[in-house]
């Protein structure tokens, strides 16, 4: 099973460049989200969705956007780089929030913005 | 959002038992409480999930107390390979899964 798939695995980026990370998974979960952390630090929620055509705003959002249009696959955009983006970011999903649907997480995309 | 506070760092030695606990002072009725455990350069990885008292598997114990205001992750018999940053999670306000600060566990031998 290939469970949650990050792509890339790293990638560098010139300040104002704008980007998309690919975040697909293939257990039919509902709950898809997005974390960044930085170096020696927790994680940070950026974006959610509890399901196709439904998204919402974490506790870090500027700078970034998502859609979900389908079940499998949840991208998070980076409109315009920033060094303060420097960042691992992990995509995470879940059959639901509820009870008893633990977090699956994907291999990071590790972000340098220069 | 509802936080959940914890230990920043504990250290151990091999072969003794380690006792993780977290505050989750906001808890909602239905919310279960799941710990994760990182290494360095990997995601989270789920460890164990319980909604009260006690649960136990192959990995670690969760105690629960009846008020579930906090939680305590017990792992038997420390080893090195379980150096590594542990995070409790509850589910905190629409539908939204935020991480405390994790303990930063280091094991020595």
């Amino acid at each position: 099973n290939a469970g949650v798939t990050q792509t890339p695995k790293f990638q560098v980026l010139k300040t104002g460049q704008s980007m998309t990370l690919q975040c697909a998974q293939d257990m039919n979960h509902e709950y898809m989200s997005w974390y960044r952390q930085d170096p020696g630090m927790g994680l940070r929620l950026i974006h959610y969705s509890v399901g196709a055509g439904i998204t919402d705003q974490g506790e870090v959002p500027n700078g970034y956007n998502v859609s979900r249009s389908t079940t499998e696959d949840f991208p998070l955009r980076l409109l315009s780089a920033a060094p303060s983006q420097t960042s691992v970011y992990f995509c995470a999903s879940s059959y639901s929030t509820g009870g008893g649907s633990p977090l699956h997480f994907g291999n990071g995309t590790r972000l340098t913005v220069t | 959002l509802a936080k959940t506070t914890q230990p920043i760092s504990m250290d151990s030695y091999e072969g003794q038992e380690v006792n993780i606990t977290c505050s989750h002072n906001n808890i909602a009725t239905n919310d279960y409480i799941t710990w994760y455990q990182q290494f360095p350069s990997q995601g989270p990885r789920f460890i164990i999930q319980g909604y009260k008292t006690k649960v136990t598997n192959e990995v670690a114990s969760l105690f629960i107390p009846a008020d579930r205001k906090s939680s305590t992750l017990s792992l038997p018999r420390v080893s090195l390979s379980d150096t590594a940053v542990y995070y409790c999670l509850v589910k905190a306000g629409r539908r939204a899964l935020t991480f405390g600060s994790g303990t930063r566990l280091q094991v020595q031998p």
